[in-house]
């Protein structure tokens, strides 16, 4: 079946580290990619996707790169701020399927000044 | 509206009431879907409406889980017979069209107790 397997948190770094959020899927054909951010007492919000394989998805400092070969979607970000501290999900959707998503498990990641 | 609008943001209930969440989508989405969001667990899915319709209820857990809409607007989730295992937060999402790859816009969520 699809699934997504993503990296146990908590990640607690501090501010201007380098992050790197692993997740990896599991999906029949050529599914879609996706990182969306829960900042604490806010909804999920689309942080950035790729569709294709090799595709690099990126949004205010961070980026992921589609790699079939791996079949991952590593979130990595330069530099953190206190303000990235948030829950990360990975997610994918399957070719020529609805919006409906998979997630992965969530990664809470903490920033400390 | 400006967002996805959910209600009650928080439910308390005995265990084997019935309760009813709202979801209020962003106006003019089409597209509505239902997540539970348990400790520990990522997001599952639940039921994708398109309209007033119900294309995919794969993800119901049981029979006790239903869930309508109406006016191709607002939907109701309803778990009867609520059980412990039922405590989650419910998170209802939307999206425009069909277009493949829309963003899903989420609401903040109804977190559910089951006592």
């Amino acid at each position: 079946g699809n699934s997504v397997t993503q990296m146990e948190g908590p990640v607690t770094l501090s501010e201007e580290a380098f992050l790197t959020i692993n997740c990896t899927y599991t999906a029949t054909g050529y599914p879609s990619l996706f990182w969306y951010v829960q900042y604490p007492g806010e909804g999920l919000q689309l942080l950035l996707k790729a569709t294709k394989a090799d595709d690099k998805g990126s949004n205010k400092g961070f980026e992921a790169t589609y790699r079939k070969e791996t079949t991952s979607f590593h979130l990595e970000k330069g530099s953190v701020q206190v303000s990235d501290s948030a829950v990360y999900f990975c997610a994918l959707k399957r070719s020529g399927a609805t919006n409906k998503l998979i997630f992965g498990t969530g990664t809470l990641l903490a920033v400390q000044p | 509206g400006a967002g996805v609008s959910q209600s009650p943001s928080n439910k308390v209930t005995e265990k084997g009431k019935d309760v009813e969440l709202r979801c209020d989508p962003i106006s003019g989405h089409t597209a509505l879907y239902w997540y539970r969001q348990s400790l520990g667990q990522g997001l599952e899915f639940l039921i994708y409406f398109q309209g007033n319709s119900a294309p995919d209820k794969s993800g119901l857990p049981s029979d006790r889980f239903s869930a309508e809409r109406t006016g191709g607007s607002v939907s109701t989730l309803t778990i009867q017979r609520t059980q412990q295992e039922d405590s989650a937060v419910y998170l209802c999402a939307s999206s425009s069209t069909r277009e493949i790859n829309e963003k899903l816009f989420f609401g903040s969520g109804t977190q559910l107790s089951v006592l």
